[in-house]
């Protein structure tokens, strides 16, 4: 069975500054896909990342960074220079590979970007 | 449209009856999913359509919930009998085959 911990329930910071999400999963399967959502207010969850548990290299968009380590079984995502449009909810969801739409969710964490 | 449209955005309904919320997606995706979000948690599951086909309900809980997408495209979701427990908000979600989903706005369900 999979499991998501996002141990940080709730992050309140001034904005312009940094703030990292973290996400830890617990797998049994050797191959799987590892997703990033936003729920912002308005409710609709907002696609930002996919990655497969073969490609560990960090990845950057713009003010988005995400840091895989398998070892570790993490997936953290750093939001830089925060802005007050980052608040919202953050999800992280690894799946398998096979049956791939089978996303196992967290409760999220609260994200409040303060001005 | 260019995004998944649910409606309606907000249904209130009374304990016994039956409701139904629509869901549209985004052309030309062939998988439809729907989750049930309670407030404060992670979207849980309810059902998968490939097309028209129905490939998975595993997570639909109890016999009171039905869904059908019968032309492939637009999927509605069936509350029959409701309970205060069916409160919570509807995500309906669409994508391309094994490509990530892309969610609707939701329907925020209030059973008094």
């Amino acid at each position: 069975a999979q499991k998501v911990t996002q141990a940080q329930t709730e992050i309140s910071v001034v904005e312009k500054e940094d703030v990292t999400l973290d996400c830890v999963y617990e797998t049994r399967d050797t191959t799987y896909y590892l997703f990033w959502y936003k729920q912002p207010p308005s409710g609709e969850l907002v696609f930002l990342i996919r990655r497969n548990s073969f490609d560990e290299q960090n990845e950057i968009s713009g003010r988005y960074s995400w840091n895989f380590q398998k070892s570790t079984s993490s997936f953290n995502f750093t939001i830089t220079a925060s802005q007050v449009v980052d608040s919202a909810v953050y999800f992280c969801a690894p799946t398998n590979m096979d049956s791939n739409y089978q996303l196992i969710w967290g409760a999220g964490t609260k994200l409040i970007i303060k001005p | 449209g260019a995004g998944v449209s649910q409606s309606p955005r907000y249904k209130v309904a009374k304990r016994g009856q039956d409701v139904a919320l629509r869901c549209d997606p985004i052309s030309g995706h062939v998988s439809l999913f729907w989750y049930q979000q309670a407030l404060g948690q992670g979207p849980e599951f309810l059902t998968y359509f490939q097309n028209e086909a129905q490939l998975d309900k595993s997570g639909l809980p109890s016999d009171r919930f039905f869904a059908e997408r019968p032309e492939g495209s637009v999927s509605t979701l069936k509350i029959q009998r409701t309970q205060q427990e069916d409160s919570a908000v509807y995500l309906c979600a669409s994508s391309l085959v094994e490509q990530p989903q892309h969610f609707g706005d939701g329907t925020r369900l209030s059973i008094l």
